[in-house]
C-alpha cells in the first residue's frame, strides 16, 4: 500500500522556539493532506486539511497564525508549530489523500515542549 | 456534528478468545465507516470498511456490520492473535463535509492479546 512518513519521529523542544514537522506520500501524489492532533486516550482531532499550492483551511479552534501549514508540492506537506509551549505537546499526525479518495497516516510525530 | 464513541479500553484477551470492541456513530444521512489499526510506532492503516446500511466490511478475520437501526458497527474477531495487539479506531466520513469529507475518529481502543 502507500506509504506516508513524518520526519522528526520525536522533538523535544523549548518553549518559545518553533517546530517544523514534515509529511511526505513517498509513492503517490496527494493533491490534499490533512493534519491531525491526538491527545492521550483522546481522538484524533483535524487540525486542518491543505491542498497542493493553496492555503490550508483550519478547524475551528485552531490558530492558524501558531500552526502553519505548507503543502509546497503533491509530496511534501509541513507543520511548523510557532512560538511553542508546553500545552502544544501532543502527538501531530498527518494524512496523505490519493486522487482516488484513499487517506493513509502517518505514523506520527511526538512533540514534547518544555 | 459527527461522532464516533468507541468503547473505552485497554481490552486484555487471551490468544484465541473472541474479541469485540463496540462502537456507535452520530451523523446526518448515510456515512462511510471505517476501522484503522495502528500498529506501535507505526501509522493508522485501514482496517476494513462499509459504505451503506448492512454492508459487512471484512479483512484479516476481522468483521463489522453496518447497522442503521443502531447506528453501530462493531468490530469482532473470533480468534484473536498476540499480533493482533495494537490501538482500534473507529471512523465515519460525513456526507456533509462539502468537499473535504473529513474522517471523525473515535478514542481509540488499546487490544492486548497474551500468548
Amino acid at each position: 500500500g502507500a506509504v506516508v512518513s513524518q520526519h522528526p519521529s520525536r522533538v523535544i523542544c523549548k518553549s518559545g522556539t518553533s517546530v517544523k514537522i514534515e509529511c511526505r506520500s513517498l509513492d503517490f501524489q496527494a493533491t490534499t493532506m490533512f493534519w491531525y492532533r491526538q491527545f492521550p486516550k483522546q481522538s484524533l482531532m483535524l487540525m486542518a486539511t491543505s491542498n497542493e499550492g493553496s492555503k490550508a483551511t483550519y478547524e475551528q479552534g485552531v490558530e492558524k497564525d501558531k500552526f502553519l501549514i505548507n503543502h509546497a508540492s503533491l509530496t511534501l506537506s509541513t507543520l511548523t508549530v510557532t512560538s511553542a509551549h508546553p500545552e502544544d505537546s501532543s502527538f501531530y499526525i498527518c494524512s496523505a489523500r490519493t486522487s482516488g479518495g484513499e487517506q493513509y497516516f502517518g505514523p506520527g510525530t511526538r512533540l514534547t515542549v518544555t | 456534528g459527527d461522532s464516533v464513541t468507541q468503547m473505552e479500553g485497554p481490552v486484555t484477551l487471551s490468544e484465541e478468545a473472541f474479541l469485540t470492541i463496540n462502537c456507535t456513530y452520530t451523523a446526518t444521512g448515510y456515512p462511510s465507516l471505517f476501522w484503522y489499526v495502528q500498529y506501535p510506532g507505526e501509522g493508522l492503516q485501514l482496517l476494513l470498511k462499509a459504505t451503506k446500511a448492512d454492508d459487512k466490511g471484512s479483512n484479516k478475520g476481522f468483521e463489522a456490520t453496518y447497522r442503521k437501526e443502531t447506528t453501530s458497527f462493531h468490530l469482532e474477531k473470533g480468534s484473536v492473535q498476540v499480533s493482533d495487539s495494537a490501538v482500534y479506531f473507529c471512523a465515519l466520513k460525513g456526507i456533509s463535509s462539502g468537499s473535504a469529507r473529513q474522517l471523525t475518529f473515535g478514542s481509540g481502543t488499546q487490544l492486548t492479546v497474551l500468548p
